[in-house]
């Protein structure tokens, strides 16, 4: 009874292909997350979205963009992939700003650059 | 910078003992928090929220937040082998509703 789904759960791309992943969520919620997850930083937000069309910026967003063009989904696309975006990406999504009462995470997806 | 600072760990702790957590914020201005708990491999899973000075129970859980001094905790009674895991202290900064993430403790429960 997954909420939050996301696609692929592991990817091995060469670098300089585009990659798009995937978030699919059937909770209604209004604002969508994209994180990655690396040893030593942490969880780190990418791009978010507080509703259909509407995105921002996060922290680490150079070399990403997203799209939301139905509620229930939330793409991140890598343009053109580089070694330095291997990590492991997490999409999460709340119904009120920024997990004012926390958070629900995807099961992640496990990207590897070569 | 919103900070948020935890002791990476590991933090061994014998099995029925007390695992202490400890994590502290650089913005005095910060209202909502949050533990997350990471098994390996795995996607975080909220365990606890607090937003106002003083303990929250839940269980075997319990949150403890300090607003003057900046820290908030979390302490796992009788711990378990299953409650091995890396457990993620995030912030929400006042004025933002994105929250920071600390970079988690390994807590590692042996039998």
């Amino acid at each position: 009874d997954a909420g939050i789904t996301q696609s692929p759960r592991h990817k091995v791309t060469e670098t300089g292909t585009p990659v798009t992943l995937r978030c699919h969520q059937t909770e209604n919620h209004r604002y969508m997350y994209w994180y990655r997850q690396d040893p030593g930083h942490g969880l780190r937000l990418i791009h978010y979205s507080y509703g259909v069309k509407d995105t921002d910026k996060g922290e680490v967003s150079d070399g990403y963009s997203v799209s939301r063009s139905k509620t229930e989904d939330f793409l991140l696309t890598l343009e053109s992939a580089t070694s330095s975006q291997t990590s492991v990406y997490f999409c999460a999504s709340s119904s009120l700003p920024g997990g004012s009462y926390g958070y629900t995470f995807g099961s992640g997806t496990r990207l590897t650059v070569v | 910078q919103k900070e948020v600072e935890q002791n990476s760990g590991p933090l061994s702790v014998p099995e029925g003992a007390i695992a202490s957590l400890n994590c502290t914020y650089s913005d005095r201005g910060s209202q909502s928090f949050f533990w997350y708990r990471q098994y390996s491999g795995k996607s975080p899973e909220l365990i606890m929220s607090i937003y106002s000075n003083g303990d929250k129970e839940d269980g075997r859980f319990t949150a403890q937040l300090n607003k003057a001094s900046q820290y908030v905790s979390l302490l796992i009674r009788d711990s378990q082998p299953s409650d091995s895991a890396t457990y993620l202290c995030a912030v929400n900064p006042g004025g933002s509703y994105i929250p920071t993430f600390g970079r988690g403790t390994s807590l590692i429960v042996h039998p």
